[in-house]
Formats: C-alpha cells, sequence, structure tokens
C-alpha cells in the first residue's frame, strides 16, 4: 500500500508564526503535490514538484514556499501565518500521468 | 490554460436510483482522467479513472464514460447506496505532473 503521511492532523498556530508542514511518501514517486481545500471551493494547487529540488507554483503560492530536499519529503511553509491560510492543507504523490495518493490532512487553524 | 468543469454541485438522489455526474475540459492534449470520492472527514480517494484510448470503463456499479470529440467526461453509479453518499471530483491532465481538478460533486442518497 502507498503511504502518504502528513506530519500533523491538527495545527493550531498564531499569526505570524512561521509554519512547516511536512509530508512523506514511501512510494518512490516523482510527483508532490500541496493542496488546500476549502468548503465550496474544491483543491486548490499550491505549489507541486516534479522532482528533488524543483517546484512549480500551482493556482494559490501567494503566503507560501516549500522544500523538497529528498525525493520522499516536500515540505510546505507559511512563512507568516495569517489567519486566511486556516484550512484543510492536502498532501498528495503520484506516478507520471497516474493516480495521486493523498496523505490524511492537516486541519491548521491560524488564531 | 486547461480548465475542467464538473456539475453538478449537489446532487440529491433516492436509494436504488443512478446518479450521474459530468465534467467537461478544455484541452485537447488530457489523456487521462480519474474520479476521486471523498468521504465526510477522510481523504480523497481513487475509484475509477479512464484514459483517452478507451470510451468507457467499468468497476461494478460504477461506470465512466469518455467523449474526446465533445471534451467531456461522465460518472455513472448504479443502484446507489447509503455508502455512495460523498463528495466526488473529477480531474484531467495537463501535462506530466499536473492535475486539473473540478470543483467538487456533493452527492446525497435519500433513504
Amino acid at each position: 500500500d502507498v503511504k502518504v503521511t502528513q506530519s500533523s492532523r491538527y495545527l493550531v498556530k498564531r499569526t505570524g508564526e512561521k509554519v512547516f508542514l511536512e509530508c512523506v511518501q514511501d512510494m518512490d514517486h516523482e510527483n508532490m503535490f500541496w493542496y488546500r481545500q476549502d468548503p465550496g471551493l474544491g483543491l486548490r494547487l499550491i505549489y507541486f514538484s516534479y522532482d528533488v529540488k524543483m517546484k512549480e507554483k500551482g493556482d494559490i503560492p501567494e503566503g507560501y514556499s516549500v522544500s523538497r530536499e529528498k525525493k520522499e519529503r516536500f515540505s510546505l511553509i507559511l512563512e507568516s501565518a495569517s489567519t486566511n491560510q486556516t484550512s484543510m492543507y492536502l498532501c498528495a504523490s503520484s506516478l507520471i500521468r497516474a493516480e495521486a495518493f493523498f496523505g490524511q490532512g492537516t486541519r491548521l487553524t491560524v488564531v | 490554460g486547461e480548465n475542467v468543469e464538473q456539475h453538478p454541485s449537489t446532487l440529491s438522489v433516492q436509494e436504488g436510483d443512478s446518479a450521474v455526474i459530468k465534467c467537461t475540459y478544455s484541452d485537447s492534449a488530457s489523456n487521462y482522467f480519474p474520479w476521486y470520492k471523498q468521504e465526510l472527514g477522510k481523504r480523497p480517494q481513487l475509484i475509477i479513472d479512464i484514459r483517452s484510448n478507451v470510451g468507457e470503463k467499468k468497476d461494478q456499479r460504477i461506470a465512466v464514460t469518455l467523449n474526446k470529440t465533445a471534451k467531456h467526461f461522465s460518472l455513472h453509479i448504479t443502484e446507489t447506496q447509503p455508502e455512495d453518499s460523498a463528495v466526488y471530483f473529477c480531474a484531467a491532465t495537463v501535462s506530466n505532473y499536473q492535475l486539473i481538478w473540478g470543483a467538487g460533486t456533493k452527492l446525497i442518497i435519500k433513504p
């Protein structure tokens, strides 16, 4: 079974804090993704990576950055958390043009 | 760029009836079309997918049809059951790396 594991299920952070969301996959997938999911807005792509040290902006990259130092790990960084970044964050990984496997999600609340 | 439109946003059907969810895409180069199911509080999971060299694919009560000329694909669920209640997402490939997602359909199965 493919496993995509996110480091936290729930997080509460203060406005202005730097926040790290970690994602690890165990199937040697090239592609990794960070999505944000808000009610009625579906899955919105923040950043994706198709190789180690490679990253591409998605639809809503503002206020976020990413790091992929190793193939199995893709980190999402909120440089200075704001209340409008309160959301469910989903990590996913996939092979090329194939099924995406999702992590269990991190529900982030910024107060 | 690629755009995927999904309809309806909410679908309510009587248990035992069929449900159909439709998606259209804009990029004729797209060649992989997955459908995901997301139950309340859980991660999205692949339920069926189709590639552009195939017009229809079935898996028990679930089927997907693809019309490349019209650039639309549909999910069909027959003999709906309470456990089919969920949000369903369609998607289409735009490159080796990315999926573009529909906005989601909330399927409600009425007893």
